[in-house]
């Protein structure tokens, strides 16, 4: 069965300081992993994802996630944070290996991003 | 291109009372996906439709909740009776097709506050 972890409630960062978003991840093949933000009273918005190649993935407002195999591992990462980015971050999996069926997308409880000015 | 759309965006009913939401996916999306969001937890999804046809139902209450996709475009969820514990966000998405790394897209969601 497939699952992801994030293992912080809430991250805490400064304005204009990096900031990380972890999420760890367990299938049975190989992931696709994306990354969501929810603002307040909005849906899910789409920020990136990983399907195969570079394990650097770029994605929207300067987001980036770096996919580790050997950690299983896919934390989302901003150089420098904006009080905008206050939210809320979804990390999603979804295992490559398809046994007869379909894999659902499995998402995960969800980080709280506070950014202070 | 016009996003994913849900109606209403706030409903309050009692325990016991019935009620329906409603989905139009992004234009030309053949997947659809309903998924319950209650507070402090990561969405889980209740149903899945390719088309018109339901992929996955697994999670649904079926003894209270029902989903349909008539003609594979837009979708009402229903639920009837509601329960206390039925209070949540339920979030509508679409993707393109059922490709492993295809990309959801989420409308804004529906409250439901059961009393």
């Amino acid at each position: 069965a497939q699952s992801v972890a994030q293992p912080e409630d809430q991250v805490n960062v400064a304005e204009g300081n990096p900031l990380t978003v972890k999420c760890t991840y367990s299938v049975s093949g190989n992931p696709y992993l994306f990354w969501y933000v929810q603002y307040p009273n909005r849906g899910l918005q789409f920020l990136l994802k990983y399907i195969t190649g570079d394990n650097l993935v770029k994605g929207s407002y300067g987001f980036e996630a770096e996919f580790n195999k050997s950690q299983t591992s896919f934390h989302l990462k901003k150089p420098s944070a904006l009080v905008s980015d206050s939210a809320l971050y979804f990390c999603a999996v979804r295992d490559m290996m398809n046994s007869g069926g379909y894999q659902k997308v499995t998402f995960g409880t969800g980080t709280k991003l506070q950014v202070i000015p | 291109e016009a996003g994913v759309a849900q109606s209403p965006r706030y409903k309050i009913i009692e325990k016991r009372q019935s009620v329906a939401f409603w989905c139009n996916p992004i234009s030309g999306h053949a997947t659809l996906y309903w998924y319950q969001q209650i507070l402090g937890q990561g969405p889980k999804l209740l149903i899945q439709f390719q088309n018109n046809g339901v992929v996955d139902d697994s999670q649904l209450p079926k003894d209270r909740f029902s989903a349909e996709r008539l003609k594979g475009v837009d979708s009402t969820l229903k639920i009837q009776p509601a329960k206390l514990e039925d209070s949540a966000v339920y979030l509508c998405a679409s993707s393109a097709g059922l490709a492993g790394g295809d990309t959801q897209y989420f409308g804004p969601g529906t409250r439901l506050t059961v009393l």
